[in-house]
């Protein structure tokens, strides 16, 4: 079985750019998680999509967003980049809610100059 | 903050050591779980452990729970060089059924 694929994996941008980052998960998960992960601030959680709808969501501002297609794939944009937008973006995906345990790709490294 | 807290930030023992590591939180749960990251990688699952469960074990991996004092541990025996890594809690939300994570212990085995 495949496991979660990010693209891209790294990718390095200037400040008010926009970025879309895309996550394909496991064959049969219908829920895919974003988290963004920093040196000082751990993994953040972004926002959780289940079959197309966004179930859950952090406290960031709206310049993040994202979405989710009917193939499960998903796709998190950030729009007008800072500088603090540097980090590691990693999603996850399980089968559905209060299933448990997430399955995490290898993340896409964002540097934003 | 929904986060919490694990302790201590960063643990160095040498190689046949037990690692212990905490985990605290403040709201309710419905499980708890605990992750690994290898530098700069995705994260990988270790274990989780209900709220109704008080331990759990996995090879080298003992997790416990206690509610009461809202907090958790993991222990791994006999470490190896190859557990040096990040080691993550996860609480998994009662209410939202979100699964938020703390900032981990980095853990050094030393040869």
């Amino acid at each position: 079985k495949a496991g979660v694929t990010q693209t891209p994996r790294y990718l390095i941008k200037t400040r008010g750019q926009q970025v879309t980052l895309s996550c394909s998960p496991i064959s049969g998960h219908r829920s895919v998680s974003w988290y963004q992960q920093t040196p000082g601030q751990g993994l953040q959680f972004l926002f959780e999509y289940f079959s197309e709808t966004q179930r859950n969501k952090g406290n960031f501002p709206g310049r993040f967003s994202g979405r989710q297609f009917s193939n499960s794939r998903s796709e998190m944009n950030v729009s007008t980049l800072e500088l603090g937008d540097s980090a590691l973006y990693l999603c996850a995906s399980r089968g559905g809610p209060n299933t448990g345990e997430l399955f995490f790709g290898e993340g896409s490294r964002l540097t934003v100059l | 903050s929904q986060q919490g807290e694990e302790d201590p930030q960063a643990l160095s023992i040498q190689e046949g050591e037990n690692a212990t590591m905490n985990c605290s939180y403040k709201t309710s749960i419905n499980n708890l779980q605990w992750y690994r990251q290898n530098s700069g990688r995705g994260l990988v699952h270790l274990i989780l452990i209900r709220s109704n469960e008080r331990e759990k074990h996995s090879g080298r991996l003992r997790v416990t729970l206690d509610t009461s004092k809202k907090s958790s541990s993991l222990l791994i025996t006999a470490s190896r060089a190859a557990d040096t890594a990040s080691y993550f809690c996860a609480r998994g939300m009662n209410r939202d059924d979100k699964i938020i994570f703390g900032k981990g212990t980095r853990l050094h085995i030393l040869p």
